[in-house]
C-alpha cells in the first residue's frame, strides 16, 4: 500500500523517442508535483497541479507535458526525448503547499 | 533571485551533534521545509517552520529566523544511518506557493 507510487522506475530510451511516466498517490490528497534532479543532485519542480488544475509552470521545455486524469493521479509525458533529459523524475503529493510533500521512489531516465 | 545556500558536505562522528545551516532570501518567504534523501532514494520530510523559534522532533531540531534568513537543522547522538544529503527547501509567495529546494548537504557519519 505504496503512499505515492511511479513507474517505471528505471527508463532507458534513445534519443528522439516519446516516453511517459505514471504517478498515483492514495493519500488523498489534493496537489501533485512532477520535480527534476540532475546530476548534480538539485531538485528542481517542473509542474503541480490542485484538484487536476494546472497550477505551477516552471520554464520547462514544451516537449513535456503534463496530464492529470484526476486529483490521484499525474502523468509525464515527454516528446522528442534529448540526452539532457537524463535525470531522475519524482513525482510528490500534498494535501496542501504549506503541507509536507510525500515523495514516489522516481524514475531514473537515461537518454542514449 | 531565490538562492538557497547550505554547506556541500559535512562530516561527522557517531554519537556527536551537528548542525546545517541554511540561508536564503527573504523576500516573499512563506515557510522553509528539511528534507532527507538517502542515496539512491526520494526525500522524506523531517521538518517544517514558518515562526522564529526552535521546532524540536526527537534526536532532529529545526531553527528559523525570518529576518535574518536563516534555519538550522541539529541532528543530536548521530547514527550511521544519519548519512545523506539534507535538503533545505523553502516555500515562496507568488499566487500558488512553491518549493525551491537547496543543491543539498551531504552528511557523512563515522565511527
Amino acid at each position: 500500500d505504496t503512499a505515492v507510487s511511479q513507474t517505471p522506475k528505471y527508463l532507458v530510451t534513445q534519443m528522439g523517442n516519446d516516453k511517459s511516466i505514471k504517478c498515483e498517490q492514495n493519500l488523498g490528497h489534493d496537489t501533485m508535483y512532477w520535480y527534476k534532479q540532475d546530476s548534480k543532485k538539485f531538485l528542481k519542480i517542473m509542474f503541480s497541479y490542485n484538484n487536476k488544475e494546472l497550477i505551477i509552470n516552471e520554464t520547462v521545455p514544451n516537449r513535456f507535458s503534463p496530464k492529470s486524469p484526476d486529483k490521484a493521479h499525474l502523468n509525464l509525458h515527454i516528446n522528442s526525448l534529448e540526452l539532457g533529459d537524463s535525470a531522475v523524475y519524482f513525482c510528490a503529493s500534498s494535501q496542501d503547499w504549506a503541507y509536507e510533500q510525500y515523495f514516489g521512489p522516481g524514475t531514473r531516465l537515461t537518454v542514449t | 533571485g531565490q538562492n538557497i545556500d547550505q554547506p556541500t558536505e559535512m562530516t561527522a562522528t557517531e554519537g556527536a551533534i551537528v548542525q546545517i545551516n541554511c540561508t536564503y532570501q527573504t523576500s516573499g518567504f512563506n515557510g522553509l521545509f528539511w528534507y532527507q534523501q538517502h542515496a539512491g532514494e526520494a526525500p522524506t520530510f523531517l521538518s517544517y517552520n514558518v515562526l522564529d523559534g526552535l521546532e524540536e522532533k526527537g534526536r532532529f531540531s529545526s531553527f528559523l529566523s525570518r529576518s535574518k534568513g536563516y534555519s538550522y537543522l541539529l541532528l543530536k547522538e548521530l547514527q550511521m544511518k544519519d548519512s545523506a544529503s539534507y535538503l533545505c527547501a523553502v516555500a515562496f509567495s507568488g499566487g500558488y506557493n512553491k518549493l525551491i529546494f537547496g543543491a543539498g548537504t551531504r552528511l557523512a557519519v563515522h565511527p
